[in-house]
C-alpha cells in the first residue's frame, strides 16, 4: 500500500462541474502540496498547506490533520483545467516529498 | 524571474551509454531536489542539495547514478551506464527554504533503448 493513495485515479466530468480530487496519507507530515502536471509535462505547484483550507482563484484545497486527509476543489471546471492533479506529502522526518499517483482529470465542453 | 530550467528535454540513448541531465536552479535557492518517474509509476524523491552538500540522498536508486552541484548553483545528474529500467522522466525542483514552496522544472524525458 503506498503512504500516499489519490482517488479517483480518472475523473471525466462536464464543463461548469464542481470536481473533488481526494488524497489520504499514512504518515507524519509537515505539509501537503498539491501540484498539477499538464500534458505537456511540467509540473506546477498549486497550494501548499499544513493545516485548514486554501483559496487560488477557483481552486480549494483543505486538509484535515487528524483524518490524514486532504481534498482538492474545483468550481466552474473548464476544460483548460484537464490535467493530472497530484497529492505529495513531505514527511516530518526528512524533507523528501512523497507522491501520490495522480489523479487524471478530464473536463468535456 | 526565471524559473527552473532542464536541459536536455529529451534524451535518446542505448544501454550501456552514459547521460547527463542539467538543472538550473531558480537563482538564490539553496535548496535543489530530484525526482524521477518511471513508467507507470508514482514520482519518487531521489535526493537533495542544501547548496553544494548533499542533504539526502536516500532516493538514488544505485550507484550508477551520480549527482552534482559544484558551487551550489546548477546540478547535474549522470547515469552510466544507463540500463532500461532508467527510462522516465527526471524532473528537477528547487526552493529558497527546505521548508518552502518547490517550484519545479519541465523534466527530462530519458528513454533508454
Amino acid at each position: 500500500k503506498n503512504e500516499v493513495e489519490q482517488s479517483p485515479q480518472n475523473l471525466t466530468a462536464q464543463e461548469g462541474e464542481f470536481i473533488t480530487i481526494n488524497c489520504s496519507y499514512s504518515v507524519g507530515i509537515s505539509a501537503l502540496h498539491w501540484l498539477q502536471q499538464h500534458p505537456g509535462g511540467g509540473i506546477v505547484s498549486l497550494f501548499m498547506l499544513s493545516s485548514g483550507k486554501k483559496k487560488h482563484g477557483r481552486l480549494i484545497a483543505t486538509i484535515n490533520i487528524q483524518e490524514k486527509h486532504s481534498s482538492l476543489h474545483i468550481t466552474a471546471s473548464h476544460p483548460r483545467d484537464s490535467a493530472v492533479y497530484i497529492c505529495a506529502v513531505r514527511s516530518h522526518s526528512n524533507y523528501q516529498l512523497i507522491w501520490g499517483a495522480g489523479t487524471k482529470l478530464i473536463i468535456k465542453p | 524571474e526565471a524559473g527552473v530550467t532542464q536541459f536536455p528535454s529529451h534524451s535518446v540513448i542505448e544501454k550501456g551509454q552514459t547521460v547527463t541531465l542539467r538543472c538550473d536552479p531558480i537563482s538564490g535557492h539553496d535548496n535543489l531536489y530530484w525526482y524521477r518517474r518511471v513508467m507507470g509509476k508514482e514520482i519518487k524523491f531521489l535526493l537533495h542539495f542544501v547548496k553544494e552538500s548533499k542533504q539526502d540522498e536516500s532516493g538514488m536508486p544505485n550507484n550508477r547514478f551520480l549527482a552534482e552541484r559544484t558551487g551550489g548553483t546548477y546540478s547535474t545528474l549522470k547515469v552510466q551506464p544507463a540500463e532500461l529500467e532508467d527510462s522516465g522522466v527526471y524532473f528537477c525542483a528547487s526552493s529558497p527554504g527546505t521548508r518552502e514552496t518547490q517550484y519545479f522544472g519541465p523534466g527530462t524525458r530519458l528513454l533508454v533503448l
